[in-house]
């Protein structure tokens, strides 16, 4: 079946890049994406990937895509304390049409002084 | 333009009351969703609506019900509370939710809801 897995807690020092792992399962998905969510806010995209892609990268922001082995990762350069959230993984997956997407726990990212 | 609103933000119910969840979106979105989000667990799809008039059911459906009477309203509505229902849950919307296409959904805030 469908299932998105990540480590559920990273904790990083101010200035040091953060790098967030998952593994998904469902090879069909055409985009993958990465929601944030802040402190008692709902979630908000990130970023995303086509699957066609090896890499993404958006200012701080680097995505990573395994298809092969069904990795993805983002890597947080120059961490600041605002990155402080819990980063969610999100495959597509669904049938008759209908794109889903299916969420990991989350990880939840520290960043310290 | 306001987003994606949820009320109430917090509720406490008892076993066996009855709640609706509302949920408005001002973006002219067709796909609206409800997940459901427990502590170290990713989110799981309640219900979904493709548009007004359509719902379907998603992962977790049982103990809920929907209704899309209009574009901008989804309100989730939950009969004879269980403890297990206790949860934070999130409304969403996206312009398309059709496979194999880019699909960023928007969240509401959420509702933190306690069954006691």
């Amino acid at each position: 079946g469908e299932d998105v897995e990540q480590s559920l807690f990273l904790s990083v020092r101010e200035g040091d890049s953060s790098v967030i792992n998952c593994t998904y399962t469902d090879s069909s998905s055409t985009y993958l994406y990465w929601y944030k969510q802040e402190p008692g806010a709902g979630l908000q995209l990130l970023t995303y990937i086509f699957s066609n892609m090896d890499m993404k990268q958006d200012q701080r922001l680097t995505v990573l895509l395994n298809k092969k082995d069904k990795h993805l990762s983002l890597r947080i350069a120059d961490t600041q304390t605002g990155d402080s959230a819990i980063y969610f993984c999100a495959e597509e997956g669904g049938s008759g049409g209908y794109n889903k997407l299916i969420f990991g726990a989350g990880t939840r990212l520290a960043v310290h002084p | 333009n306001a987003g994606v609103t949820q009320t109430p933000k917090f509720r406490i119910l008892k076993i066996g009351q009855s709640m609706t969840l509302q949920c408005t979106q001002d973006m002219n979105h067709n796909y609206m969703y409800w997940y459901r989000q427990d502590p170290g667990m990713g989110l799981k799809l309640i219900y979904y609506s493709v548009g007004a008039g359509i719902t379907d059911k998603g992962e977790v459906p049982n103990g809920y019900n929907v209704s899309r009477s209009t574009t901008e309203d989804f309100p989730l509505r939950l009969e004879l509370a269980a403890p297990s229902q206790t949860s934070v849950y999130f409304c969403a919307s996206s312009y398309s939710g059709a496979a194999e296409t880019y699909n960023e959904q928007f969240f509401g805030p959420g509702t933190r809801l306690t069954v006691l």
